[in-house]
């Protein structure tokens, strides 16, 4: 089977860099994603990474460790909208190459 | 306009009481998905279809039904809905052809069962 582990909240100060680590357990990996979810709202896609290292866009940054089977999502320069769920998400190889979603991190951004 | 778009966006319902969910998409995906988002478990795969012909059981199929009317519909019905089915429905759709990485959601159903 699949899991995953992230932290289930964080807080960082409005302008700062706060990191949000996801470590996964899978039979068989293909690439990592960050979501972001704000209250109510619908998961969007932040960014995909199936080799190792680091992928920049923008102001978030999501970096992968194949060996380490761990990955993490930086975000820069928080702003107050940062504040939301992030969700890491592992796609297996296989036939299907299903999905796993982790349980989320809750980011709050206080000034 | 929206993409993925979700019918109702919230619904009551008693125990016993059939249900439906709708999804419709025109970004021209062929693959769509069902997920259902509790507090604190994330986004559990209900169902996934890959076209229209092609439908399979996620990790949380029992007690839901779907039904893929066309390319850019696909629905979910609980038979009897019970109150452990209370919860916030995601569609989501992806495109294989654009690398299957990235999934687009819809808005959300959040369902109460009473």
């Amino acid at each position: 089977g699949q899991s995953l582990e992230q932290p289930s909240e964080v807080t960082a100060v409005e302008g700062a860099i706060v990191q949000i680590n996801c470590t996964y357990q899978t039979s068989g990996f293909y690439g990592l994603s960050w979501y972001q979810q704000h209250d109510g709202g619908a998961p969007t896609f932040l960014s995909y990474n199936a080799l190792d290292g680091l992928e920049e866009t923008g102001r978030f940054s999501s970096f992968l460790s194949r060996s380490d089977s761990y990955g993490y999502l930086l975000l820069q320069e928080l702003q107050m909208k940062d504040s939301a769920s992030y969700f890491c998400a592992v796609r297996n190889s296989g036939g299907y190459q299903k999905v796993t979603f982790g349980t989320g991190t809750k980011l709050q951004v206080i000034p | 306009d929206a993409d993925v778009t979700q019918t109702p966006r919230n619904r009551i319902t008693k125990t016993g009481k059939r249900i439906m969910l709708e999804c419709s998409q025109t970004k021209g995906h062929d693959r769509m998905y069902w997920y259902r988002q509790d507090p604190g478990l994330g986004l559990r795969l209900i169902y996934y279809s890959f076209d229209v012909k092609d439908i399979n059981k996620g990790e949380i199929s029992d007690g839901y039904s779907v039904s893929r009317q066309a390319q850019a519909k696909f629905s979910l019905s609980l038979e009897s809905a019970i109150p452990n089915q209370t919860a916030l429905y995601f569609c989501a759709t992806s495109d294989p052809s654009g690398g299957d990485n990235e999934q687009f959601f819809g808005p959300g159903t959040r369902l109460t069962v009473l």
